[in-house]
């Protein structure tokens, strides 16, 4: 029974870039979240997907960033134009339905370098 | 404004002793408490899991407390092993905005050595 996976763990861009950051939730999860962790910060909230909806994306930047989950495939984190700032890991967690209470599981992260 | 802060930031024990580390919250209205584990270089890990009507739970050598009143949690571990060596973070679910939106702290990164 894998558990979240994530690809690439490591991933090098130069300014300008696009960052394409895979998560693949546990079986059976059709919830996904997406966090950041800037250096010596906490996990920030960035965007819930359900499959093939976006519901809610309040912390994920507006300008470069986006997030889709379809309904075949991982989902995919996109960060168009790579700037320095977006230097971080990043973390993907599942669930399995959603509701409240339940126990987000977390990959092991996609740490980004923009040079 | 939702937040977690933990204590102490750092911590060095030896292998055997027990240590306590420390969460603060004011994230409202409450939904539950977590503790997560994070090696380095891996994702969070979840040890344990407190709604608001639970003061203790355990799970093995780790033991969470919750005061809801004064919105304090605390974790023990007893006779700790070199494997306990990680980050410790308190993930707190509530405020306005969503219950899986979770809200973590900075964590206490413990360091322990034979």
């Amino acid at each position: 029974n894998a558990g979240v996976m994530q690809n690439p763990r490591h991933l090098v861009r130069r300014r300008g870039q696009e960052a394409r950051l895979r998560c693949s939730p546990m079986k059976g999860h059709s919830h996904v979240y997406w966090y950041r962790q800037l250096p010596e910060e906490g996990l920030k909230f960035m965007v819930y997907l359900q499959k093939e909806n976006i519901i809610d994306e309040s912390g994920m930047p507006k300008e470069r960033f986006s997030a889709e989950f379809p309904k075949e495939g991982p989902s995919i984190l996109r960060i168009q134009q790579v700037v320095r700032g977006d230097s971080a890991a990043y973390f993907c967690a599942s669930s399995p339905t959603g509701v409240s209470q339940e126990t987000q599981y977390f990959g092991p992260g996609t740490r980004l370098l923009v040079l | 404004k939702n937040q977690v802060e933990q204590s102490p930031q750092s911590l060095i024990i030896l292998e055997g002793k027990n240590c306590t580390l420390q969460c603060n919250y004011t994230v409202s209205p409450f939904s539950n408490l977590r503790w997560y584990k994070q090696d380095t270089g891996r994702g969070p890990v979840s040890l344990t899991i407190m709604t608001f009507s639970e003061n203790t739970k355990s799970n093995g050598r780790y033991t969470a407390t919750l005061d809801a009143d004064t919105k304090q949690s605390s974790l023990h571990i007893t006779a700790s092993q070199l494997s306990d060596s990680a980050s410790y973070i308190c993930v707190v679910s509530g405020g306005l905005s969503g219950t899986y939106k979770y809200i973590f702290g900075t964590g206490t990164r413990l360091k322990v050595l034979a």
